[in-house]
């Protein structure tokens, strides 16, 4: 069965501080990766998408790095802010059709003042 | 311009009754996806509507579950005799033709639904 699998699960960090975000996948083939930034009570927004031939990938304070040989993302954030308090969804897309997408289940981040 | 909009935002059913939920994608969008949120899970696919090619009903879990979309715009998704289990947070998405079935979504704000 396909899988993405985001860790931590939660996390929790100071204002100002980095923190970066794990995702792996089993899915195969694959088509294209992406994050999406969910605010709680919101729907999913997009923050980066990359496809295999892609390594890194910035949206402001946002960076998305991929290897495709081990299957590992990671979502970098950069000098917190207290509005990156959501959750962070790694979706990995079947490859066979690419509107089929694979969600994980996301980290919630709280970032703290 | 407007985003996705859904409604209700919220509804409470007794077991066993019927519920609708609506979507209203970006206009000009023909990509169009359901999803269901159930807690603690990922995103489970529901549906997808492309234009006027047939939809991939692939992800709707029984045949309690059916959706339309009338005029390549607006669709509503039907749950019939409601279970418990249905309880959940169901976002609707659209894209544009220009992203391609691999282009950006843009995710409504959902409606929550419980199933008592």
């Amino acid at each position: 069965k396909n899988q993405v699998e985001q860790s931590p699960q939660s996390l929790i960090i100071l204002e100002g501080k980095n923190c970066t975000l794990q995702c792996n996948y089993t899915v195969s083939p694959f088509s294209n990766l992406r994050w999406y930034k969910q605010d709680t009570g919101r729907g999913p927004v997009s923050l980066t998408i990359m496809t295999f031939s892609e390594n890194t990938k910035s949206n402001g304070r946002y960076t998305a790095t991929l290897d495709a040989d081990t299957k590992q993302s990671s979502l970098h954030i950069t000098a917190s802010q207290l509005s990156d308090s959501a959750s962070y969804i790694c979706v990995v897309s079947e490859g066979s059709g690419t509107y089929k997408y694979i969600f994980g289940t996301g980290t919630r981040l709280k970032v703290l003042a | 311009g407007a985003g996705v909009s859904q409604s209700p935002s919220n509804k409470v059913t007794e077991k066993g009754k019927d519920v609708e939920l609506r979507c209203d994608p970006i206009s000009g969008h023909t990509a169009l996806y359901w999803y269901r949120q159930s807690l603690g899970q990922g995103l489970e696919f529901l549906i997808y509507f492309q234009g006027n090619s047939a939809p991939d009903k692939s992800g709707l879990p029984s045949d309690r579950f059916s959706a339309e979309r009338t005029g390549g715009s607006v669709s509503t998704l039907t749950i019939q005799r409601t279970q418990q289990e249905d309880s959940a947070v169901y976002l609707c998405a659209s894209s544009s033709i220009a992203g391609g079935p691999g282009g950006t979504q843009y995710f409504g704000p959902g409606t929550r639904l419980l199933v008592l």
